[in-house]
């Protein structure tokens, strides 16, 4: 069975530094990976995705992720963190034999000022 | 090009009330899915849904809930009885065709059973 694990449930990043949040998968196939970002009471919204090609994906808001086949990991980056930044973010993955896409618990990234 | 809607944004019910969500995918989608989320806990997929067909509904509890998609309308899930463990906040999300696609979410329905 597929799944997706964000080891953090918090990430505090100074404004200005570069931000890393972890994600991690589990898939009996190839993967389809995502980043979402949720901001206080409202629905989620897509960051960026790996389907194939390059390992480096760059997405919305100056985002990107690396794919990391061997250590099936998918990490979100940005060199710079902006305080607008600051939101709950979900990894997710689809196996490309399914249909579901299964979220992880998700990561509150707090930046400082 | 609107985005996915839902509504009402938030709904009140007593416990043993049904709950009705709505959900208008975004033009020219064709695939729904419903979320649950809990408070401060991940998404958990409850069913995706096609026009006129369930596709996967390994995600809803086996009773009180059901979805629909119908040809024409929005998609509903249904939770019938309501109690107060079904409290949540309750996504949509539509996708095109294709399995790579990503998917658009709606605002939610909050759900507060008293």
């Amino acid at each position: 069975a597929q799944s997706v694990a964000q080891p953090e449930d918090q990430v505090n990043v100074a404004e200005g530094n570069p931000l890393t949040v972890k994600c991690t998968y589990s898939v009996s196939g190839n993967p389809y990976l995502f980043w979402y970002v949720q901001y206080p009471n409202r629905g989620l919204q897509f960051l960026l995705k790996y389907i194939t090609g390059d390992n480096l994906v760059k997405g919305s808001y100056g985002f990107e992720a690396e794919f990391n086949k061997s250590q099936t990991s998918f990490h979100l980056k940005k060199p710079s963190a902006l305080v607008s930044d600051s939101a709950l973010y979900f990894c997710a993955v689809r196996d490309m034999r399914d249909d579901k896409i299964i979220f992880g618990k998700g990561t509150r990234l707090h930046i400082l000022p | 090009n609107a985005g996915v809607m839902q509504n009402p944004r938030h709904l009140v019910r007593r416990r043993g009330q049904e709950a009705r969500l709505r959900c208008s995918p975004m033009k020219g989608h064709s695939h729904v899915y419903w979320y649950r989320q809990l408070p401060e806990e991940g998404l958990k997929f409850m069913v995706y849904l096609q026009k006129e067909n369930i596709i996967d509904e390994s995600g809803m509890p086996k009773e009180r809930f059901s979805a629909e998609f119908p040809k024409e309308g929005p998609s509903i899930l249904r939770i019938q009885q309501v109690v107060r463990g079904d409290s949540a906040a309750y996504f949509c999300a539509s996708s095109p065709n294709l399995r790579g696609d990503e998917q658009y979410f709606g605002p939610g329905t909050r759900l507060t059973v008293t």
